[in-house]
């Protein structure tokens, strides 16, 4: 598959602060990213996503950056909480595959009250 | 939203026997559904793409004999591990391709935990 990794494989703030979780991708055609957090036990749940004609959008308390120039993607987490902990992976995928999506290797991240 | 399950959601085998795993999307049709292995701490890894009414395009290195999988309909999927051993335990997780607008989405199933004795 694609080589999508994450920087960091745990992250650990505090309750209120913001939270940012990076992601470096390899596939220069990939053109669709999304975010996902997975809660453990759980299947990943969609959080945001971006297409390759952006490079920022927002959510509810969360953005997504995107830097083509050096392939990266990071998840900015506004006002982070506590049921925020979990894992996070971002995931890519380009139109040569097929609309076959890649993971990274996740962050975990633990919220501390 | 798109609703994705999956059955069972955790099964404890025996060695040499098969399992059988059901993805279904529960209120959208999805002709390409893709299946995930997850070991403990560790990310996804695509296993498979399912197509409806067509064979099953595996990933580099999955065994195609070893892993059935079978899209009979626009709303299931299934796997089957055969001869099932220790090694394939793991958490398998199914997810449903739904066209949206410009774009495909994925949604995932919660998983299914196979435990292999």
């Amino acid at each position: 598959g694609e080589n999508v990794g994450l920087h960091l494989p745990t992250l650990s703030v505090q309750e209120g602060d913001n939270s940012i979780i990076n992601c470096a991708y390899s596939n220069s055609a990939s053109d669709y990213f999304i975010w996902y957090k997975q809660e453990s036990g759980k299947g990943p749940q969609f959080i945001i996503d971006i297409r390759s004609n952006m490079d920022k959008r927002q959510g509810q308390r969360v953005t997504v950056l995107l830097n083509k120039t050096v392939k990266h993607l990071s998840l900015q987490i506004a006002a982070t909480q506590p049921g925020d902990s979990a894992v996070y992976f971002c995931a890519e995928t380009s139109p040569n595959t097929g609309n076959q999506f890649y993971f990274g290797t996740g962050t975990s991240l633990t919220v501390i009250p | 939203g798109a609703v994705v399950s999956q059955h069972p959601s955790r099964v404890i085998c025996k060695s040499g026997t098969s399992v059988k795993i059901e993805c279904r999307s529960l209120d959208f049709q999805a002709t390409t559904m893709f299946w995930y292995r997850q070991f403990p701490k560790q990310s996804l890894m695509l296993m498979a793409t399912s197509n409806e009414g067509s064979k099953a395009t595996y990933e580099q290195g999955v065994e195609k004999d070893k892993f059935l999988i079978n899209h009979a309909s626009l709303t299931l999927s299934t796997l089957t591990v055969t001869s099932a051993h220790p090694e394939d335990s793991s958490f398998y997780i199914c997810s449903a391709l739904l066209g949206l607008a410009d774009y495909n989405e994925q949604f995932f199933g919660p998983g299914t935990r196979l435990t292999v004795l």
